[in-house]
């Protein structure tokens, strides 16, 4: 069955960094979708991708989808303290299966 | 205030004891799933709907069930529960269409412990 892989699984941040987490799905994506989880919350909705070789942004927060729609990524500029929790992705398949990877635990030095 | 409702929040119970996770959404939404959530796994799918009386098995469906006989209930069954299914569940809808499904809108979240 389908598999999304995400790294890294942990990341420490100085504040003011720049940090990006990487996911890669063993089958084509009809699309992708991240999400951030504040501790003792629930996923919320970041940003859809659709479209082959696609890139967002949302103020710090980059998104890329992948040539091949197999792998996405999430890059974050100039990390601040607001930014600490998980972040998923979740990789649609063509029957409306939507699988997460294991997410990427952001937290944040002062 | 739209917004994906479950019950209960918190739940200890033992082993084989029949319980029943209820999931309602008041925004219309087509699309409806079950996740399970245990650390360093993610959020695993459980079970999904399209649609009224339309359900599918996601990655990790054994020992659960579910029913779609309204579009704004989702409940989760399980019908004798076990010690390996202690963990954290959320219900989520979104809206579907030719364009793929939509954003999902999570509930709060159901942590429910097997003894």
């Amino acid at each position: 069955g389908q598999q999304v892989m995400q790294i890294p699984q942990y990341q420490h941040v100085q504040e003011g960094e720049d940090f990006t987490t990487y996911c890669n799905s063993s089958t084509t994506l009809s699309n992708i979708q991240w999400y951030k989880q504040r501790p003792g919350g629930h996923p919320v909705f970041l940003i859809q991708l659709v479209k082959s070789g696609e890139v967002k942004k949302q103020k710090r927060l980059t998104f890329q989808f992948g040539e091949a729609k197999k792998n996405s990524s999430l890059h974050i500029t100039a990390t601040q303290t607001t930014d600490v929790g998980t972040y998923f992705c979740a990789g649609m398949s063509n029957d409306y299966k939507l699988s997460f990877g294991a997410g990427t635990t952001v937290t944040v030095r002062a | 205030e739209a917004q994906v409702t479950q019950n209960p929040r918190y739940l200890i119970t033992v082993t084989g004891k029949k319980l029943t996770v209820t999931c309602s959404q008041n925004m219309n939404h087509e699309y409806m799933s079950w996740y399970r959530q245990d650390p360093g796994l993610g959020l695993r799918q459980i079970y999904y709907s399209m649609n009224v009386e339309v359900t599918d098995k996601g990655d990790v469906p054994e020992g659960y069930k579910v029913s779609r006989k309204e579009k704004r209930n989702f409940p989760l069954i399980l019908e004798s529960p076990s010690p390996n299914q202690t963990s954290l569940y959320f219900c989520a809808s979104s809206l579907s269409g030719t364009g793929g499904i939509q954003p999902q809108h999570f509930g709060d979240g159901t942590r429910l412990s097997i003894l």
